[in-house]
This record gives structure tokens, sequence and C-alpha cells, in this order.
């Protein structure tokens, strides 16, 4: 079975700066998807940033942007520029390629605090 | 984004009734849905995964009589919590996979649930 793993359980960030979110995951399979997911107070799951395994090229989304390096099975998440409004749980969730009935499997979530 | 809706977002009930929570896809059809729990502080918990016309699949040490899905149309699927308690109260939420080719899946915006 795919584990993922978030080692920070707290991160913190001042306003403006840049920030990198880790993520390591474990599984057999040579494809699969890989997403970041924001959960903010109001806890609204809201896509942040999906990579697909077979994809060399990181994914980006204007400010957000991933290191994936798939040999070491690592997904980090890079922020630039962090505003206010990005404090919040983040989680990284892995889903296999091969079928459409898999759920995502989470990791345990990393909390940003953005200070001002 | 597609558009998932859950409703409804807070709901207090009574120790021993049923209380039922909905999920919709408001722009596409969802094939398949997927209800997880979330208690404080916590990452997501899948409780079920919910195929449009067929019985749901339970995760181990959910129990099916309890919760009880229904995913009656492509674009519905509805949580009963059933002879609820107060270890119920909880954070419930349901995401449902679009058919675009990475399969994404999106998130509602959940519902609280409390049971006194």
């Amino acid at each position: 079975a795919q584990t993922v793993t978030q080692s920070q359980p707290e991160m913190s960030v001042q306003e403006a700066e840049t920030v990198t979110l880790s993520c390591t995951y474990d599984t057999s399979e040579s494809d699969y998807y890989l997403f970041w997911y924001k959960q903010p107070p109001s806890r609204q799951m809201i896509l942040v940033i999906r990579q697909e395994a077979y994809k060399q090229q990181n994914a980006t989304e204007n400010r957000f942007s991933v290191n994936f390096q798939k040999a070491a099975k690592s997904f980090s998440l890079k922020i630039s520029d962090s505003q206010l409004g990005d404090a919040a749980m983040y989680f990284c969730a892995y889903r296999t390629f091969l079928s459409g009935n898999t759920p995502l499997v989470f990791g345990k979530g990393t909390r940003l605090s953005v200070i001002a | 984004g597609a558009v998932v809706s859950q409703h409804p977002s807070w709901v207090i009930c009574k120790s021993g009734t049923s209380v039922k929570i909905e999920c919709r896809s408001l722009d596409f059809q969802a094939t398949t849905m997927f209800w997880y729990r979330q208690f404080p502080k916590q990452s997501l918990m899948l409780m079920a995964t919910s195929n449009e016309g067929s019985k749901a699949t339970y995760e181990q040490g959910v129990e099916k009589d309890k919760f009880l899905i229904n995913h009656a149309s492509l674009t519905l699927s509805t949580l009963t919590v059933t002879s609820a308690h107060p270890e119920d109260s909880s954070f419930y939420i349901c995401s449902a996979r679009t058919g675009d080719p990475g399969n994404t899946i999106y998130f509602g915006e959940g519902s609280w649930l409390t049971v006194v």
C-alpha cells in the first residue's frame, strides 16, 4: 500500500519570503499522480498543484511550484512571495494512475503560519 | 475548477436520531465519490468509496449500518449517519472524481456534525 509522509507538522514563514514544505511517499508503481491540497480555517480543501509522475518537468502554478524527485520519491512544495492568505494546513496526496476509483492517500499535513 | 457542493454545512442533531449529508457535483458527472471524516488537527480519514448505481465500498473499521452511503445518480451521493451518538460528532467531507484525463478530485465544503 502507498504511504505519504509529511515530516514537518508545523512551519512558519515571513510574509514575502519563500518556504518549502516536504513530502515523501512510498510506492511500487511507476505511474501515479501527486497533489498538494490547501485547507484554510474554513476547512475547504483546495487543490494547489498537481504532478503526473510520468512528466519530468516540475509543475508550477503562479507562486507555487514543486520539486519532484521521482527516484527519491520526494515531492516538495515551494511557496514564493508568501502571503497572509497562504496560512493553512497543507496536505500532500498520492493517487494511483491505474484506476479511477481509487481515493487519494493523504499525508498528515503541515500547518503553515505566515508572519506579517 | 469543478464544483462540488455539500449540504448542510452545519447540523446539530439529538442523540439517537439520523442525519443526512448531501454531496453534489454541480458541473460534471461523478461516477465515483469519496467520503472522509476529519478529526481536529488530523488528516482526512477515508470512510468509503461510493460508485454510482452500486454499493459503497467501506474502509476497515467503518460501520456500514451506521454510515449509510447512497449514490443514486451521477451527481449526488448521500451519507446518512444513523442513530447518531456524540462520538459521531465530526467534520465530514466528500469529494468527487472528474472525468478529465487526470481524474482530478475536487472536494465539497464539508459538513460539521454535532450530536447532542
